[in-house]
């Protein structure tokens, strides 16, 4: 059973601050890897997409990816009200299909 | 970008009537497309695999009878909840996928309602 799994939270996060949320995955033949962000009822937005290992930027955001280790993560700088939501972490699996963790509710407090 | 658009955005129905959801992207060929399912306070759970042309692939647990899914055209999924029960009542998603890119693109949901 191929799996990722994420802490639930919530994470709470002062105003400004780094916001770090993990993710693990099982299956080590894995090579494509999403966040995405996810309001209360409302669908998923895709975040970031990260392939390669090593860090990859964009605005405010940076993931972070370790095959060896198999976890994937998301750094939020600079941490807004308005990033509260849950974060879900997906891989790509066979057909197409992702398979996702359960997401990480952040609680950005000003 | 990558645009799919999902109608309804909600609907409520009598129980033991059909609903029927569309999901188009708009500007792109979807050769696969995935309905979701997602209850309250729950994460995503994949109902079923579309792919243009051909029968559906449900995962396991998810009534093929009931839910009817029609993948007619690179452009068009539509998924139909038969014979609608209040536990019937969730929000369903839909994402669509090109086979040439990596990335999945989300309709807005449809929050369905049965009374």
């Amino acid at each position: 059973q191929k799996e990722v799994e994420q802490n639930s939270g919530p994470l709470s996060v002062p105003e400004g601050a780094i916001a770090s949320l993990n993710c693990t995955y099982s299956d080590r033949g894995s090579q494509s890897f999403f966040w995405y962000r996810q309001y209360s009822g409302k669908s998923p937005e895709l975040i970031m997409s990260i392939y390669s290992n090593g860090d990859k930027e964009d605005g405010r955001f940076t993931a972070q990816l370790n095959k060896a280790s198999q976890y994937v993560s998301l750094l939020i700088r600079d941490s807004q009200p308005s990033d509260s939501a849950t974060y879900l972490c997906a891989v790509k699996g066979s057909n197409y299909q992702l398979i996702w963790g359960a997401g990480t509710k952040l609680i950005i407090k000003p | 970008g990558a645009v799919v658009s999902q109608h309804p955005s909600w609907v409520i129905c009598k129980s033991g009537t059909s609903v029927k959801i569309e999901c188009r992207s708009l500007d792109f060929q979807a050769t696969t497309m995935f309905w979701y399912r997602q209850f309250p306070k729950q994460s995503l759970m994949l109902m079923a695999t579309s792919n243009e042309g051909s029968k559906a692939t449900y995962e396991q647990g998810v009534e093929k009878d009931k839910f009817l899914i029609n993948h007619a055209s690179l452009t068009l999924s539509t998924l139909t909840v038969t014979s609608a029960h209040p536990e019937d009542s969730s929000f369903y998603i839909c994402s669509a996928s090109q086979q040439e890119l990596i990335g999945y693109t989300f309709g807005s949901g449809t929050r369905l309602t049965v009374v």
